[in-house]
């Protein structure tokens, strides 16, 4: 099964960017990951999905323009550049694997991210 | 707009059941892949279970066995009914929809705000 490694924190001073990582396990460089964000105290919320090739699909609802995606090898990266206040959050990689009695969906352990 | 809301999280004590309801607006349950996903005090996110939309079912190994997850079609609404609980199992449960197209599911695109649940004596 996909195990998805995050770095626990990452920080950036107010309208400078940052490259935050999800590394994917030997054996699944063609996987997908998903991005979330948690502000303190909310819920997730769906950024976007990406696989090696860049974005897949549509951004999640409200996801400014200064959020994007990119992928390498076993690396799935989301970079926010001018980061703003309402940036500092948690963010996660998930990703789906199996279907059916097979499926499973795992998340990264998240990073932390702090505007300075 | 998509909207789940989440309800029935509470205090019960270590072996008791409890049973977690999602009303669910601005899409049909019945046509989607539903989860609920767990997230422990200070931990990270935890995938516990899925239906979809032909009503097959799967979960986690943590809770297989314990936990079924189920729909009322005409009411719009996903549960979760939860046996056996475990101090472990405490944690916010959320409801989100993952969205497919045809090349496949496309991510958790809608997720409530959350319901708490205790376990403890």
């Amino acid at each position: 099964q996909p195990v998805l490694t995050q770095p626990p924190s990452a920080s950036a001073s107010l309208g400078a960017s940052v490259t935050l990582t999800c590394t994917l396990n030997s054996g699944f460089n063609d996987y997908k990951v998903d991005w979330y964000q948690q502000r303190p105290g909310k819920g997730p919320r769906f950024m976007m999905r990406v696989g090696i090739g860049g974005i897949v699909g549509s951004k999640g609802d409200g996801i400014p323009d200064r959020f994007s995606v990119s992928g390498s090898g076993l690396n799935r990266f989301l970079t926010i550049k001018d980061i703003q206040e309402e940036d500092e959050s948690d963010y996660y990689c998930g990703a789906d694997h199996g279907y059916g009695t097979t499926f499973m969906y795992v998340f990264g352990s998240g990073t932390k991210v702090t505007v300075l | 707009e998509a909207q789940l809301v989440e309800s029935g999280g509470g205090l019960v004590r270590p072996g008791g059941s409890l049973k977690l309801s999602c009303a669910v607006s601005g899409f049909t349950v019945t046509n989607n892949y539903m989860n609920w996903v767990r997230q422990a005090p200070g931990k990270e996110l935890e995938w516990v279970s899925i239906i979809y939309s032909g009503a097959r079912t799967n979960y986690a190994d943590s809770v297989k066995g314990r936990f079924t997850i189920s729909r009322h079609n005409s009411k719009n609404t996903l549960f979760l009914q939860m046996s056996s609980l475990r101090p472990e199992d405490t944690a916010v449960y959320y409801c989100t929809r993952t969205s497919y197209d045809s090349g496949g599911l496309t991510g958790m695109d809608v997720w409530g705000q959350g319901t708490t649940v205790i376990v403890s004596s």
